[in-house]
């Protein structure tokens, strides 16, 4: 079994300051973790992955996750906000189990950004 | 590049009702998805294919039927529309390639049922 837990729902800070979005899980075996964004009436778009390469993932928009197994967390980090970075952002795991891709999403963290 | 494409973006749909949505990709991905996303609920998989012709129910199938005639093409049916069917689907589809492949998505059907 697997689960994802994003630690909240909502997150505000202001423009320039830092962005920390937390995310911890469980799964029974070695799983990929990604982080989706999902801006108004969008659909999902990857920011970065892990698949067990570098525990230090860095993606797209400055945004970049640490695995840190002992925790089971793989947080996601922006050194300044932008406007353009208030969205939902999702936690995601994934393990093959089964024959096919199990993926389990967390519930979304929104991000506000405050000029 | 398209991407993955569903169609239609809005639609309302009485009780009872029955409607199909279509999800189109173009990348020759094998997996395809379909998921429903609900405010507080992140995203609940409901049917899911690994390849055409093959289908199987994920974690909310009940209410939909979904069928995969072509490797491009997923589609999700509900055949009687009910209220708690109003949801925004996504579809999404994925490589073969292990627990590792991204899942590329769709912009999303709003789907409300009065």
């Amino acid at each position: 079994a697997q689960s994802v837990t994003q630690l909240d729902s909502h997150v505000s800070v202001s423009e320039g300051t830092p962005v920390l979005l937390r995310c911890n899980y469980s799964s029974s075996y070695s799983p990929s973790l990604f982080w989706y964004v999902q801006h108004p009436n969008k659909g999902l778009q990857l920011l970065l992955k892990y698949t067990s390469a570098a525990t230090l993932v860095k993606g797209i928009n400055g945004f970049e996750a640490e695995f840190k197994k002992s925790e089971t967390s793989f947080h996601l980090t922006k050194p300044s906000a932008h406007m353009s970075d208030a969205a939902e952002y999702f936690c995601v795991v994934s393990v093959f189990s089964g024959g096919y891709q199990k993926v389990t999403f967390g519930t979304g963290t929104k991000l506000q950004v405050i000029p | 590049n398209a991407g993955v494409t569903q169609t239609p973006k809005f639609r309302v749909l009485k009780t009872g009702q029955s409607m199909t949505l279509l999800c189109a990709q173009d990348m020759n991905h094998e997996y395809m998805y379909w998921y429903r996303q609900d405010p507080g609920m992140g995203l609940r998989l409901i049917h899911y294919s690994v390849g055409e012709g093959t289908t199987a129910k994920g974690e909310v199938p009940d209410g939909y039927n979904v069928s995969r005639l072509k490797k491009q093409n997923f589609l999700l049916g509900l055949e009687s529309a009910a209220p708690s069917q109003t949801s925004v689907y996504f579809c999404a589809s994925s490589t073969p390639a292990g627990f590792n492949s991204p899942l590329h998505f769709g912009n999303g059907t709003r789907l409300t049922v009065t």
